[in-house]
């Protein structure tokens, strides 16, 4: 079983303030974690990785937790306007070299001015 | 500037007809790939090929169909057995079939069956 899940479909922060998007996955075999961000309308753009060896990825105002079993989180902060955006979780398939990706359903951040 | 195009942006086809989607990159990618997306659900993978000549089937390619003629494009033909055809598709490449190589996306096509 590959799945990753975005249990929150939504949710809504103040600028500045910090958005935690979480993500699970159910197959430990999962080595590599990515995340994008999505504009309506438009194709994901890549955001920040992390390898399943580490416990935290940062770049910026991004920030990838993955310190607990089958749980990761993107940590925002300060959270802008701009944010607003769909957050896809995604993994590689556990099925040999493909580059194949397993996405999660999404969550929509709102960013409130 | 290097990218992925998809064209249309907007497609609009009546109920049993078929139609293809383009897709072509300039990013010199070996690996390219179609999803779908629906509301409320995340991106389902459709077809994927990692050289040219060469395709495999996603999670869900009943229904449609692909070519990999050449390096720069992977068109995608919806055919009138998907019974569900209306959704936004989107388009990837990456630099091989690795999974440390990012995905990049192109700006999507939104197709509508009436």
């Amino acid at each position: 079983d590959q799945q990753v899940k975005q249990n929150s479909p939504s949710l809504s922060v103040q600028e500045g303030r910090i958005s935690i998007l979480n993500c699970d996955y159910t197959n430990s075999m999962f080595d590599y974690f990515l995340w994008y961000k999505k504009y309506p309308a438009e194709g994901p753009t890549f955001l920040i990785s992390i390898s399943s060896i580490k416990d935290k990825n940062e770049d910026g105002r991004f920030t990838v937790l993955n310190k607990s079993a089958k749980h990761l989180s993107l940590h925002i902060v300060p959270s802008q306007p701009g944010d607003s955006a769909v957050y896809f979780c995604a993994a590689p398939a556990y099925s040999g070299n493909t580059g194949k990706l397993i996405f999660g359903q999404g969550t929509t951040l709102q960013v409130k001015p | 500037d290097g990218g992925i195009t998809q064209s249309p942006k907007y497609l609009f086809r009546k109920e049993g007809q078929n139609v293809t989607l383009s897709c072509e990159q300039n990013l010199n990618h070996d690996a390219m790939y179609w999803y779908r997306q629906d509301p409320g659900q995340g991106l389902r993978l459709i077809y994927y090929s990692q050289i040219v000549n060469d395709f495999q089937k996603g999670d869900i390619a009943e229904g449609y169909s692909v070519s990999r003629e050449k390096k720069e494009s992977f068109p995608l033909t919806v055919t009138s057995a998907q019974k569900n055809p209306t959704a936004f598709y989107l388009c990837a490449s990456s630099t091989s079939g690795t999974i440390y190589n990012e995905q990049f996306f192109g700006p999507g096509t939104r197709l509508t069956v009436l």
